[in-house]
């Protein structure tokens, strides 16, 4: 059981816009930033958003980052079959005082 | 542009000392602000965060493994290392090498991963 929610699945047809919730507490999410991550099956993770909602370098900016309050969100815009994939949400927890990951949320683009 | 390899033993007795190593290429691992970290993955899981270091020593571990885990650095070789002690099936995984952005806790540069297996 992650402490951070995320849905185990998630799928939208070719340009499509699909939204992944991660969904945390005060002691993570509600005081800290959040990051999250593409891992295509096979392949490492892929930093895609940090500080909640800044895209990283490199990143198609179909993809965007928000929170409010203790949830978070990532989006992705014009779907393609690129983006099939795991998607992980990860932020520090003051209460556990580590770094913790939601449970990933895999992608199908049908 | 940055690489991280890991190194290490891919197959590990229980109550065994799995050992790692990643190295760092193109890029100074006592450069400021970036930390050095090790996240690992069970077969068909999530990640779990492991452990930190700076190039400086200060360490930082998961609390649910910290009673079993070593995170050393050796700038001279640009390499730092994890040691998880006393093994278990529990412990088997795909274990990544990452760099971190010290204040988003962005890992930024990963290394490719190696699986290490605990079993007899």
């Amino acid at each position: 059981q992650s402490v951070l929610t995320q849905p185990p699945s998630l799928s939208g047809a070719p340009s499509q816009r699909v939204s992944i919730s991660c969904s945390g507490s005060s002691s993570n999410i509600g005081n800290n930033v959040v990051n999250w991550y593409q891992q295509v099956p096979g392949k490492a993770p892929k930093l895609l958003i940090s500080y909640d909602d800044m895209l990283s370098p490199g990143v198609s900016d179909r993809f965007s980052g928000s929170k409010s309050g203790t949830s978070a969100s990532l989006a992705i815009s014009g779907l393609q079959s690129e983006d099939e994939a795991d998607y992980y949400c990860a932020a520090w927890d003051d209460s556990l005082n580590g770094l913790v990951f939601g449970g990933g949320t895999k992608l199908t683009v049908l | 542009q940055l690489q991280l390899q890991e190194s290490g033993p891919g197959l590990v007795k229980p109550s065994e000392t799995l050992s790692l190593t990643c190295t760092v290429s193109g890029g100074s691992i006592s450069r400021n602000s970036y930390f050095w970290d090790w996240i690992r993955q069970p077969p068909g899981k999530g990640l779990e965060w492991i452990g930190s270091i700076y190039y400086s020593g200060n360490t930082f571990y998961n609390p649910s493994l910290k009673s079993r885990l070593t995170v050393s650095v050796d700038p001279s070789r640009n390499q730092f290392s994890l040691k998880v002690r006393s093994v278990t099936a529990a412990d088997t995984a795909v274990y990544y090498c990452a760099r971190r952005q010290g204040n988003s806790w962005g890992f930024d540069y990963w290394g490719q991963g190696t699986l290490v297996t605990v079993a007899s």
